[in-house]
């Protein structure tokens, strides 16, 4: 089955400054990345996808790039805002439907 | 769009007791339904997949007389924890899917989420 590897596990940045999550994966087979924002005692929120037919995603602060050929896709997050602190968790899938999650990254924006 | 809740949102009960946990798509009809549970500080772990009508998947590892699954019909998904021990205290999560309109098929909503502690 697929394997998914989130890096780092921890991210602290100043307010301000970019934050970037890097996800790999393992079967060349999934098409669907998709990045959820977990806050402490909530359910996952989609902040943004990607298909394997699209190398780039932005909206607005937030963009996710994928590599197909390394199988490797990161988010990225500009302008962080202490808002923007949270769990977040990258997953890769193809049709079937099961996602498969990375292990989460823990981002801490400091004021 | 594209809303899915849950409830209760948080639950108490004494080991032994049974809990149901219910899962809803608000504005758009779930053709397939997943269950997830999280430990403190760590990834989401599939429990089961459910698709209206039919029997739920489990997956391997999970004892699906201990965790029922009944997915009624296309806006409603339930969970219920049997004879529930300190040890299935968790947050349990579920996530719908559909074929909507602009959506691709394989976006997953997720609910807000169940806080269960069995004591």
């Amino acid at each position: 089955g697929e394997n998914v590897e989130q890096h780092p596990s921890t991210l602290s940045v100043q307010e301000g400054d970019s934050a970037v999550i890097k996800c790999t994966y393992s079967d060349s087979a999934s098409n669907y990345f998709p990045w959820y924002k977990q806050e402490l005692g909530k359910g996952p929120q989609l902040i943004i996808d990607i298909r394997s037919n699209v190398g780039e995603k932005k909206d607005q602060r937030i963009a996710v790039t994928l590599n197909k050929t390394a199988k490797h896709f990161s988010l990225h997050i500009t302008e962080t805002q202490p808002e923007d602190s949270a769990v977040y968790f990258c997953a890769a899938t193809f049709t079937g439907n099961q996602f498969y999650f990375g292990t989460g990254t823990s981002l801490t924006v400091i004021p | 769009g594209a809303v899915v809740s849950q409830h209760p949102s948080r639950v108490i009960c004494k080991s032994g007791t049974s809990v149901k946990i219910e899962c809803r798509s608000l504005d758009f009809q779930a053709t397939t339904m997943f269950w997830y549970r999280q430990f403190p500080k760590q990834s989401l772990m599939l429990m089961a997949t459910s698709n209206e009508g039919s029997k739920a998947t489990y997956e391997q590892g999970v004892e699906k007389d201990k965790f029922l699954i009944n997915h009624a019909s296309l806006t409603l998904s339930t969970l219920t924890v049997t004879s529930a021990h300190p040890e299935d205290s968790s947050f349990y999560i579920c996530s719908a899917s559909a074929l909507l309109a602009g959506v691709g098929p394989n976006e997953q909503f997720f609910g807000p989420g169940t806080r269960l502690t069995v004591l």
